[in-house]
């Protein structure tokens, strides 16, 4: 079973600053990578699909890179909004079996 | 649009089972797999397993082989997750999620809330 790590467990950022939150797989999971914003009370929210497409509606100031192990998701300059948990998610080829990290809780400082 | 409504929140003893629906709109049905995740409170999510609606293959966790069942009615395009011998540590929030060829979760529904306890 592929185990995703992400880091740092808690982000403590002002509005405006730049975040940096990084996945990283125990073994190479290509660029099936998705990460996740979650709101208390709220189902998650695709940002980021195949590591570094933003879904739809997600704004420009998301971004997502990597492949391979490493993976990082960039927002590069934060709202009030953005203040919420991300999970990453990678996915095997065949069959389909899925895996999220631990999340990273992004908090305003 | 693209819509999954679950069933209502359930409270259930332990041992007993458990099924959630998830009616899909607004898209064919068989055309996307359906996934299960569950999130107790505070914690992160965790995946269950997923289920093709056209020909009804299924692939669960491996934490949970042999107590969960997924199954579908595509004549109500509505997906299910049953999940047996429940223990506390079941209490948790359970999502349906459509997913895509691509990785990702394009649409989630709202969550069904499954209480075990005594």
């Amino acid at each position: 079973e592929i185990v995703l790590t992400q880091s740092p467990a808690t982000l403590s950022l002002s509005p405006g600053e730049r975040a940096t939150l990084s996945c990283r797989a125990s073994q190479s999971v290509s660029s099936y990578l998705a990460w996740y914003q979650q709101k208390p009370g709220q189902a998650p929210r695709l940002l980021i699909y195949d590591a570094s497409n933003r879904a739809t509606g997600i704004p420009a100031r998301f971004s997502g890179s990597g492949s391979g192990t490493d993976f990082t998701l960039t927002i590069s300059s934060l709202e009030p909004e953005d203040f919420a948990v991300y999970y990453c998610q990678q996915r095997s080829n065949w069959p389909p079996l899925y895996t999220f990290g631990q999340g990273t809780k992004l908090e305003i400082k | 649009q693209v819509q999954l409504v679950q069933s209502g929140a359930e409270v259930k003893k332990p041992g007993a089972s458990v099924k959630v629906s998830c009616k899909a709109s607004g898209y064919t049905f068989t055309s996307y797999d359906i996934n299960w995740v569950r999130q107790a409170t505070g914690q992160g999510l965790e995946w269950m397993g997923w289920m093709n609606p056209n020909s009804g293959n299924t692939g669960y966790a491996q934490k949970f082989q042999g107590r969960v069942t997924m199954t579908r009615n595509t004549s109500i395009s509505t997906a299910y997750m049953e999940l047996s011998s429940l223990r506390s540590e079941d209490t948790a929030v359970y999502y349906c999620a459509r997913a895509s060829p691509t990785s990702g979760y394009g649409a989630w529904g709202q969550g069904t809330l499954v209480t075990v306890s005594s």
